[in-house]
């Protein structure tokens, strides 16, 4: 039984389009995130979801936006796709115990590529 | 600026050939460091926390290691499943206003040969 689940694995879209990537978790955790892989392997946060609370890193362009319907899931919707936003965005979520959430455990990951 | 740099950026051992990676991290105020690894197509996995100077922590053939301004993952006679990419993160305090964001570092990227 997956822990973290994205789908689509992936994603082939033309510029322009708009994409959902969805994430769902079965682990009970209460923090779940979005992060980037670019081409060169660089991992960045994008976004984490706490309780209904968004933070989110100030280099994200505000075409993409997550969506939380309940606690387990964390959707990433990306309007007006360019060809920068060709990455790997991997869902991660992690429980938050005190001052210290924990480790992340990560989906597998979806490969967008916009053409 | 807060940043995590890895080295080597990739590491060719023969089966048995121990060595170590290395993470340096510059940051104004370190709340944890973190060990992931990562092979391909996989999102990363977790292996280790480490939160203070001194600190060690060990699982089979890995063991890693924290001091005030860098980490080191030692391979004990790694095998070729050990081959893969390892991350460093760190979290910081307030980082993008969030008090459990991680900076990663690029990763070395590991080659265990038989």
């Amino acid at each position: 039984d997956t822990a973290v689940s994205q789908t689509p694995k992936y994603l082939v879209t033309q510029m322009g389009n708009d994409k959902s990537i969805k994430c769902e978790q079965n682990l009970g955790h209460d923090t779940m995130y979005w992060y980037k892989q670019d081409s060169k392997k660089f991992l960045k946060i994008m976004f984490s979801y706490n309780n209904k609370e968004l933070i989110i890193n100030e280099t994200v362009p505000n075409r993409f936006s997550p969506k939380s319907p309940d606690k387990a899931h964390l959707n990433l919707h990306i309007n007006s796709l360019e060809l920068g936003d060709s990455a790997v965005y991997f869902c991660a979520s992690s429980q938050s115990r005190g001052l210290f959430p924990g480790e992340l455990f990560f989906g597998e990951g979806s490969r967008l590529t916009v053409l | 600026e807060d940043q995590v740099t890895q080295s080597p950026e990739a590491l060719r051992l023969q089966e048995g050939e121990s060595s170590s990676l290395n993470c340096s991290y510059t940051v104004s105020g370190l709340r944890g460091l973190f060990w992931y690894r990562q092979d391909p197509g996989k999102g990363p996995e977790f292996l280790f926390t480490l939160y203070s100077a001194g600190e060690e922590k060990e699982k089979e053939r890995l063991k890693a290691t924290l001091t005030k301004k860098e980490s080191f993952l030692h391979i004990t006679a790694p095998k070729p499943e050990d081959s893969a990419t390892y991350l460093c993160a760190v979290q910081v305090r307030n980082y993008g206003g969030s008090q459990g964001n991680l900076i990663f570092g690029k990763g070395t990227k590991l080659s265990v040969k038989p």
